[in-house]
């Protein structure tokens, strides 16, 4: 089976843009879809991205997905940070046989 | 309204039994994936396992393989969690959550159920 590593914590100041990145152990990282879960203190996860660079509806779109091949990984972006958006992240992934795998996640502070 | 109502919290003694559930609603029982997601404390999520309640289908991540036994009773829209016997190290948060077929996310969440293992 594969990991997705994640940076342990980010921090980045209201307003500004933020990425997160969600790196793939083996295996092409294009191969299967990525989604992102944000879960706020206290709170049950929510989809943010799903199939890569999806939005669900009610997501706002400073939230956008993206994966790259050549550093075989994916990554979530949030423009315009607002202080709500403080939160744990999460990428997800899956292989062939239907086993599901999940980042270690990151902490995001908006300071 | 789409719905993941799971059990309540719950307090046992190692080498205890346990099963927890989650009941659906509101949507089409037999035509989404019900997975099952741990939370230790302060830690992230791990992917336990997922069951396809139209047909029963199966899969556990290697890490919970024999640890835990996924089900589901579709007559009643609802999937259960089971331990026979509790250790102090299942003391988590599980979460159910649905991804409908042919798709790899989750749709949405339960609350959760808290765990406790304690002597």
């Amino acid at each position: 089976n594969f990991m997705l590593t994640q940076p342990h914590s980010v921090s980045e100041s209201p307003g500004k843009t933020v990425t997160i990145s969600c790196t793939r152990s083996s295996g092409s990282i294009a191969s299967n879809y990525v989604q992102w879960y944000q879960q706020r203190p206290g709170s049950s996860p929510t989809t943010v991205i799903y199939e890569d660079n999806q939005r669900p509806s009610g997501v706002p779109d400073r939230f956008s997905g993206s994966i790259d091949s050549s550093s075989n990984s994916a990554s979530l972006t949030i423009s315009g940070l607002k202080t709500e958006d403080e939160a744990d992240y999460y990428c997800q992934s899956y292989d062939s046989s239907n086993h599901w795998v999940f980042g270690g996640g990151t902490k995001l502070t908006v300071l | 309204e789409v719905q993941l109502v799971q059990s309540g919290a719950e307090v046992k003694k190692p080498g205890e039994s346990l099963k927890i559930s989650c009941k659906g609603s509101g949507y089409s029982f037999t035509s989404y994936w019900i997975g099952w997601v741990r939370q230790m404390p302060g830690k992230g999520l791990e992917w336990m396992g997922i069951i396809y309640p139209g047909d029963s289908d199966t899969r556990y991540s290697p890490s919970f393989q024999g640890q835990v036994t996924i089900s589901a009773d579709k007559s009643i829209s609802t999937a259960y969690l089971q331990w026979s016997s509790l250790k102090a190290s299942d003391t988590a948060m599980y979460y159910c959550a649905i991804a409908a077929a042919g798709t790899w996310y989750f749709d949405l969440w339960g609350r959760g159920t808290l765990v406790t293992v304690s002597s």
